[in-house]
Parts: structure tokens; C-alpha cells; sequence
């Protein structure tokens, strides 16, 4: 299957601090979606992009798709406690089939 | 509540058993899959159905049956369970535009554990 590497594979950071994070794909996506997911729930999207260069905001997170088509980049700025979770890229060339990366976990030291 | 409901939300199998995992959804989507999550390894992708009538093969189809005969329900059948079938099971929906999937909405899960 098609393989989607995150970075960092974890963080810890202070309440306040801004935080970057990315995923890389050997192939070519037209759509790359970002997921958040708290312990013991389901995985819940936080931002979808569908054009190469797109950059869309959600509140304190902001993503971009990259100009390579095989790349998307994830920021949150002022972190807060309840950022706290794993994030998870996802992209697709079909439509049909998303690939997920192995996931970030973001630790927020109050 | 709108959203996807999976159950049950925990089940301890023996090897060699059968079950399936349930998955229902109350907003119209068309599109429907269920994916496994497990250490290290992000989730994979084991079936998927674009509507009522039509499945297909994810990523990790082996093991696992599935059918789709209403908008609402999409089960996930487990055979023979096998110890390498722990795992979490997630389910999710879409609505599809311009024949692609929008972005899922997954439900809450199912930890099942076989012994």
C-alpha cells in the first residue's frame, strides 16, 4: 500500500507555544485530508484540501497542500491544553481510497 | 444522534470464532468503509461501498467479508478470527461529490481482542 510518513512521530510542547508538523507521500494525492483523535474515540476531521498550493484555516490550525502534490503540512498556533492527541494525515488519488499516516502525538505541558 | 454508530464497542473473540461488527449511519451518505487501527501503523483501509448494492477491496481485505444491502448499514464479518485480527475497528462515512469522498466521519470504534 501506499506509504504516508509523518513527522514528528510525537511532541511535547508548552501551553502557548506554536506547533508544525508534516506528511510525505511517495506518490502524487489530489486530495489530503487532516484528522485529529482523542483517547479511545474516532478519528475527526479538522481540515480537507483539494487543490496543490490550496492553504485553509480552522480556527488556530492552519494546512496547506503542498506544491508537489506529495506533501501537506499541518500548524497550530497558540496551543492550548485540550490540543492534546494524535493527528493524522490522510490523502487520496482515487477518491475511493484514503491512506493514513502513522499519526503525531502532541503532548501540551500546561 | 446524528453520526456512525459501531457495535459492539468491545469483544473478546476465540480463535477460530466468527462475529460481526456492526456499523449504521443516519446521514445519508453513500459512501461507507471500515478501516483497523493498529500500533505504529495509522489506519488501513479493509473495504469500502460507494452505495447500497456495491462493496470493494481496501488495502487489507483478507479475513473480512462485508455487504451492503441498505444507505444505512454497512456489517463487517470476521470469518475465522485469528489473533493477528486484534485491533481497533473504526467505521466511517462520507457523502460523495463530483464521485470522491468529501471526508469521513468515523465512528467511536470497536476493540476487539482474539485470544
Amino acid at each position: 500500500g501506499q506509504q504516508l510518513n509523518q513527522s514528528p512521530q510525537s511532541m511535547f510542547i508548552q501551553e502557548g507555544e506554536d506547533v508544525s508538523m508534516n506528511c510525505t507521500s511517495s506518490s502524487i494525492f489530489n486530495t489530503w485530508l487532516w484528522y485529529k483523535q482523542d483517547p479511545g474515540e474516532g478519528p475527526v476531521l479538522l481540515i480537507a484540501l483539494y487543490k496543490a498550493g490550496e492553504l485553509t484555516s480552522n480556527g488556530r490550525l492552519t494546512a496547506q497542500f503542498g506544491i508537489t502534490r506529495k506533501d501537506s503540512f499541518l500548524n497550530i498556533s497558540a496551543s492550548i491544553p485540550s490540543d492534546v492527541g494524535i493527528y493524522f494525515c490522510a490523502g487520496s488519488n482515487t477518491g475511493n481510497q484514503f491512506y493514513f499516516g502513522t499519526g503525531t502525538s502532541l503532548t501540551v505541558i500546561p | 444522534n446524528a453520526g456512525v454508530t459501531q457495535t459492539p464497542k468491545f469483544q473478546v473473540l476465540k480463535t477460530g470464532q466468527s462475529m460481526t461488527l456492526q456499523c449504521a449511519q443516519d446521514m445519508n451518505h453513500e459512501y461507507m468503509s471500515w478501516y483497523r487501527q493498529d500500533p505504529g501503523m495509522g489506519l488501513r483501509l479493509i473495504h469500502y461501498s460507494v452505495g447500497a448494492g456495491i462493496t470493494d477491496q481496501g488495502e487489507v481485505p483478507n479475513g473480512y467479508n462485508v455487504s451492503r444491502s441498505t444507505t444505512e448499514d454497512f456489517p463487517l464479518r470476521l470469518l475465522s478470527a485469528a489473533p493477528s485480527q486484534t485491533s481497533v475497528y473504526f467505521c466511517a462515512s462520507s457523502p460523495l461529490q463530483g464521485g470522491g469522498v468529501y471526508g469521513y466521519t468515523f465512528g467511536s470504534g470497536t476493540r476487539l481482542t482474539v485470544v
